[in-house]
């Protein structure tokens, strides 16, 4: 089977860096992907994550280590906007769809 | 418009009532998925079409969810006889490709289903 450990939440300061971890197990690894998910709206796509190492985008950074089933989001200079729902998620063993975590609900404070 | 719609954005049915909830995914996208949202949950995979092919079903809870692709556009899921822990936000995706991996998936907005 497949599961997916994220904290349910988490506070952090405007202006801060915040590092939201993701675990997860699964067969045949097929790369992890973050979204980004506002009350209410839809999620969107943030990060892919197939090899070693951390990618870089803009303030977003998402890191993998695939030997300790880890992921993390590291979001820097945190703007009131980025208040919102970070979804860990993984393709599915032998299907199309994604099998995502439980979602950890950021709330930045000022 | 360039992504994906959901309609109606929200309904509220009562216990017993049949709904019809319709995805207008991204046009010339292959993959459509359809997933469920509890409140205070991650998305969980219903039903996948790739085109009109309906090839996975099985996250659908029970046989009163039933979903169609009839063109391999707009999608249609249906919910017969709704009951109270039907309630969530149904989400549908669609993705261009088929294969595996870095297959980005296009969220629509959700459609909020109350039941009561």
């Amino acid at each position: 089977g497949q599961n997916i450990d994220q904290p349910t939440e988490m506070t952090a300061t405007e202006g801060a860096i915040v590092q939201i971890n993701c675990t997860y197990q699964t067969s045949g690894f097929n790369g992890l992907f973050w979204y980004q998910q506002h009350a209410g709206e839809a999620p969107t796509f943030l990060s892919y994550n197939v090899l070693d190492g951390l990618e870089e985008k803009g303030r977003f950074s998402s890191f993998l280590s695939r030997s300790k089933g880890y992921s993390y989001l590291l979001l820097k200079e945190l703007q009131m906007k980025d208040s919102a729902s970070y979804l860990c998620a993984v393709p599915s063993t032998g299907a199309n769809n994604l099998f995502f975590g439980t979602g950890t609900r950021l709330t930045v404070i000022p | 418009g360039a992504g994906v719609s959901q309609s109606p954005r929200y309904k509220v049915a009562k216990r017993g009532q049949d709904v019809a909830l319709r995805c207008d995914p991204i046009s010339g996208h292959v993959s459509l998925f359809w997933y469920q949202q509890a409140l205070g949950q991650g998305p969980e995979f219903l039903t996948y079409f790739q085109n009109e092919a309906q090839l996975d079903k099985s996250g659908l809870p029970s046989d009163r969810f039933f979903a169609e692709r009839p063109e391999g556009s707009v999608s249609t899921l249906k919910i017969q006889r709704t009951q109270q822990e039907d309630s969530a936000v149904y989400l549908c995706a669609s993705s261009l490709v088929v294969a595996s991996g870095n297959n980005e998936q296009f969220f629509g907005p959700g459609t909020r289903l109350t039941v009561l």
